[in-house]
């Protein structure tokens, strides 16, 4: 079964309204999660580290003044896109890092579903 | 900077052949290497992972390759089937960080 999740699935929203997406690891902790964001037809592209109780990474070009990231606990990670545009409209997928209960070995690398943004 | 290519971009071809799915990169001063499946508008599925120090790993059908010093990596998929019709994604990790660095993807197509 899934290990990680995202809400909501799909979402549509106006332009210049705020959206947030969250980032779940299910039975296992998550010190370090993934944003990733990829547009129709490309790779994906990979946006922010987000570290639980500190600030989050941004990669170049990425502004962090738009795209909040917040990871206020182990399990939980969440992007939100503010003022959101039609550019924004996006395939956005997180990732989270860890060893889920019951499983042994290293830490692996889990993505979600991922978020699929239509800004109007 | 690293900088992942994927050949071909897309493939079509009938069921029950061999394919190889090519994968470059640019930095061959790689943590791993992985190779995900991704389904169209969904996430991604891990099928393999190549540590630096291995050559090869291998699960079920699929045999992934690498040749650090080439910066090339390859994905093997015998006796092909419509189901494993999907894009093919590539990506390499310069550290044990996890940030991972995608390729472009391959599409396969695989008719019945």
């Amino acid at each position: 079964g899934a290990v990680v999740s995202q809400h909501p699935s799909r979402v549509i929203c106006k332009s210049g309204t705020s959206v947030k997406i969250e980032c779940r690891s299910l039975d296992f902790q998550a010190t370090t999660m993934f944003w990733y964001r990829q547009f129709p037809k490309q790779s994906l592209m990979l946006m922010a580290t987000s570290n639980e109780g500190s600030k989050a990474t941004y990669e170049q070009g990425v502004e962090k003044d738009k795209f909040l990231i917040n990871h206020a606990s182990l399990t939980l990670s969440t992007l939100t896109v503010t003022s959101a545009h039609p550019e924004d409209s996006s395939f956005y997928i997180c990732s989270a890092v860890g060893t889920p209960k019951g499983l042994l070995g290293e830490e692996t690398q889990y993505f979600g579903p991922g978020t699929r943004l239509l800004v109007l | 900077k690293q900088e992942v290519t994927q050949i071909p971009a897309a493939l079509s071809v009938p069921e029950g052949e061999n394919l190889v799915l090519n994968c470059s990169f640019t930095d061959s001063a790689i943590y791993n290497l992985q190779w995900f499946r991704q389904d169209p508008g969904k996430g991604l599925t891990s099928l393999l992972l190549i540590q630096s120090s291995q050559r090869e790993q291998t699960s079920g059908r699929l045999n992934a390759s690498l040749d650090k010093s080439s910066g090339r990596s390859t994905l093997y998929i015998a006796a092909s089937q419509p189901g494993d019709s999907a894009t093919y994604l590539c990506a390499v990790s310069s550290s044990n960080t996890g940030k991972l660095i995608f390729g472009q993807g391959t599409t396969l197509q695989v008719k019945p």
